[in-house]
């Protein structure tokens, strides 16, 4: 079955860019029935959608972030990824992949989730 | 922006009780909403879409409905491995989501 596994640094400074993966498995992130999000959840907070990419690279930005998000999928290894810059604490969150879709069907629901990775912004 | 009211922010209830949620819109949002369970240290889990629609694999008792503005999630008979944080999710314009409703065992 499919899964998506997050990687990336845990512990980030203070005005620099945070960077992610998501590796997708059993599946392909070049299916055109999904699309691809990122979700990110403060330390007892709720969840809150950063933005999603589709296959061919377009992309949808939660308007609260789109100045600081890039996502970027690369087919080749079947993964994408995620950029946040100019970090600051309030950035400090439990941050999910997850498959959006399928599309046809119900675009927005989110099926399957990574695992999550906790990162931290502090110098 | 369209706004997401959940309620209650927590509940506790006894094995066997039924458990209701609710999330109200600030406009008509048709019946775009999912419901979601996340357990402690868990990624959250897709248990009804558009509403009201049971996904595969999720246990009979969870159930949604509504349209519009109001919405309700219900747990039929409580179980001790229900015991989790709910929330809902509209997608009328981009995905939001509401603040939660942490569900305990009394």
């Amino acid at each position: 079955q499919v899964q998506l596994q997050e990687s990336g640094p845990g512990l980030v400074k203070p005005s620099e860019t945070l960077s992610l993966t998501c590796t997708v498995s059993g599946g392909s992130v070049s299916s055109g029935s999904y699309y691809w999000s990122w979700i990110r959840q403060p330390p007892g907070k709720g969840l809150e959608w950063i933005g999603y990419i589709y296959y061919s690279g377009s992309t949808n930005y939660n308007p609260s972030l789109k100045s600081r998000v890039t996502i970027s999928v690369d087919t080749s290894k079947n993964q994408f990824s995620l950029k946040l810059s100019s970090v600051t604490a309030a950035d400090t969150a439990v941050y999910y992949c997850a498959r959006q879709g399928p599309i046809a069907a119900r675009p927005f629901a989110f099926d399957i989730w990574g695992q999550g990775t906790m990162v931290t912004v502090s110098s | 922006d369209i706004q997401m009211t959940q309620s209650p922010s927590s509940l506790s209830a006894s094995v066997g009780d039924r458990v209701t949620i609710t999330c109200q819109a600030s406009q008509d949002i048709s019946n775009y909403l999912n419901w979601y369970q996340q357990k402690p240290g868990k990624a959250p889990k897709l248990l009804i879409y558009d509403a009201s629609n049971l996904e595969t694999g999720v246990p009979s008792r969870f159930s949604g409905s509504g349209s519009g503005t109001d919405f309700t999630f219900t747990i039929s008979s409580l179980q001790p491995e229900d015991i989790a944080t709910y929330y809902c999710q509209q997608y009328d314009n981009l995905p939001l989501f509401g603040g939660g409703t942490k569900v305990e065992i009394k």
